[in-house]
């Protein structure tokens, strides 16, 4: 069975860091895609950034709204992949999922951890 | 970017009944390979998005069969053929042609 699990999220403050873990069992993680997806309280979905496979190069890409703050990394040797999340804003408050990614459609999600920005 | 646009913005169906959700991109998401890059997810309050089509037309595995995708280019529909109570839920379009991802803003479906 497929299981992604996030950890990591906590309420802080405006300006400092935080990162999340998600851990990853059931698949060859290795192989695949990863990608982290937000969902602010009673809103929408938000892609957030990916990273690819080690196959294709483990590059990374990010939506403009977090892009030079937030660092999606991964290990390969512990399945797992993580979202670095620094000089955070209040308008990064969302529970943040992260995602097998085939493709770039999302085949798998985590149950989500929830991060809340003080000001 | 491409700017995905949901109708309606919610639905209220009788059981038994169909409901028709449609996305429309602001830019083509078929690509050269004849595939639409183009997804549909569930979303049931309390939980995490569930994967219902990829590729605008493909069933995920174990998704009911009342659920279906259609279109092409820019235009795109999910239809739930009975709707069942289990489907009381939020429906999001996504493509995946482009960086970045993008999302429609959702549809919210109910039992009238």
């Amino acid at each position: 069975e497929v299981q992604l699990v996030e950890s990591g999220g906590d309420l802080v403050q405006s300006g400092r860091s935080l990162r999340l873990s998600c851990a990853t069992s059931g698949f060859t993680f290795g192989d695949y895609a990863m990608s982290w997806v937000r969902q602010a309280p009673g809103k929408g979905l938000e892609w957030v950034g990916f990273i690819k496979s080690k196959t294709y190069g483990g590059t990374t890409e990010y939506a403009a709204s977090v892009k030079g703050r937030f660092t999606v990394s991964r290990d390969d040797s512990k399945s797992i992949a993580y979202l670095q999340m620094n000089s955070l804003k209040t308008e990064d408050t969302a529970v943040y999922y992260c995602t097998r990614d085939i493709d770039g459609y999302y085949v798998s999600w985590g149950q989500g951890t929830l991060v809340t920005v003080s000001s | 970017d491409i700017v995905m646009t949901q109708s309606p913005d919610s639905l209220a169906v009788s059981l038994g009944e169909r409901a028709t959700i449609n996305c429309k991109s602001s830019q083509s998401v078929l690509h050269s390979n004849n595939k639409n890059y183009l997804a549909w997810y569930q979303q049931k309050p309390g939980q995490s998005p569930k994967l219902l089509i990829y590729w605008a037309s493909t069933r995920e595995s174990g998704v009911p069969d009342r659920f279906s995708g259609s279109g092409s280019g820019t235009d795109f529909t999910l239809t739930i053929s009975s709707l069942q109570t289990e489907d009381v839920a939020i429906y999001y379009c996504h493509q995946y042609s482009s960086i970045p991802r993008t999302f429609g803003q959702g549809t919210r479906v109910e039992i009238k």
